[in-house]
């Protein structure tokens, strides 16, 4: 079975400060993890993807197979990264390949 | 302009009524989705095909029935067997055996049970 944990529903920072949004997987094999957003009246939307180790509007996250964790970071946080997040896994399943979604972290950027 | 149209954008449901979500795309992708969201819950998956005429239940599929006849549409049918229907629904499509690319989502319809 795969799961996806994020632990925070909710998280407020001030613009200009760091912020890390967690995540953490179980599955007994290789995983491929995912950041999906969803900002407000838009649909959802990836944002990255651990397999390109990209930046996407200064955004990151490493894949920790030692510690199952995906976490997303940015070092300074802007009005408009106000969202929710999802980290989802991509497991197969026979020959299948799914999505399996984490419940979601509310990001809100003070001004 | 390629994409996933999902329809009706709103759509209210009589107890007892069953309902038909559309979901049609023209990325050519291979594989579908159909996502319920519901708050604090993040999206859980209900049906998924890989290919025309063959699908398979996800996670929560008690209550929902799903057709493949075409690669474009995979619609969703929410019976009345669905003890609590009302949620937003999202419907997704990628290339087979591409989770390396993710999916494309659409913008969802929200049902309520009225």
């Amino acid at each position: 079975a795969q799961r996806v944990t994020q632990p925070e529903k909710l998280l407020s920072v001030f613009k200009g400060a760091p912020v890390e949004l967690k995540c953490n997987y179980s599955y007994s094999g290789s995983p491929e993890l995912f950041w999906y957003v969803q900002y407000s009246r838009q649909r959802l939307q990836l944002l990255l993807r651990h397999i390109s180790r990209e930046s996407i509007k200064g955004f990151t996250a490493d894949l920790n197979k030692g510690e199952t964790s995906f976490h997303l970071k940015k070092p300074f946080a802007q009005e408009e990264d106000s969202a929710m997040y999802y980290c989802a896994l991509s497991g197969s399943s026979g020959s299948a390949r799914q999505l399996t979604f984490g419940s979601g972290t509310q990001l809100t950027v003070l001004p | 302009d390629g994409g996933i149209t999902q329809s009706p954008k709103y759509l209210f449901r009589k107890e007892g009524q069953n309902v038909t979500l559309s979901c049609e795309q023209n990325l050519n992708h291979d594989a579908m989705y159909w996502y319920r969201q519901d708050p604090g819950q993040g999206l859980r998956l209900i049906y998924y095909s890989q290919i025309v005429n063959d699908f398979q239940k996800g996670d929560i599929a008690e209550g929902y029935s799903v057709s493949r006849e075409k690669k474009e549409s995979f619609p969703l049918t929410v019976t009345s067997a669905q003890k609590n229907p009302t949620a937003f629904y999202l419907c997704a499509s990628s290339i087979a055996r591409g989770g390396s690319y993710g999916y494309t989502f659409g913008s969802g319809t929200r049902l309520t049970v009225v």
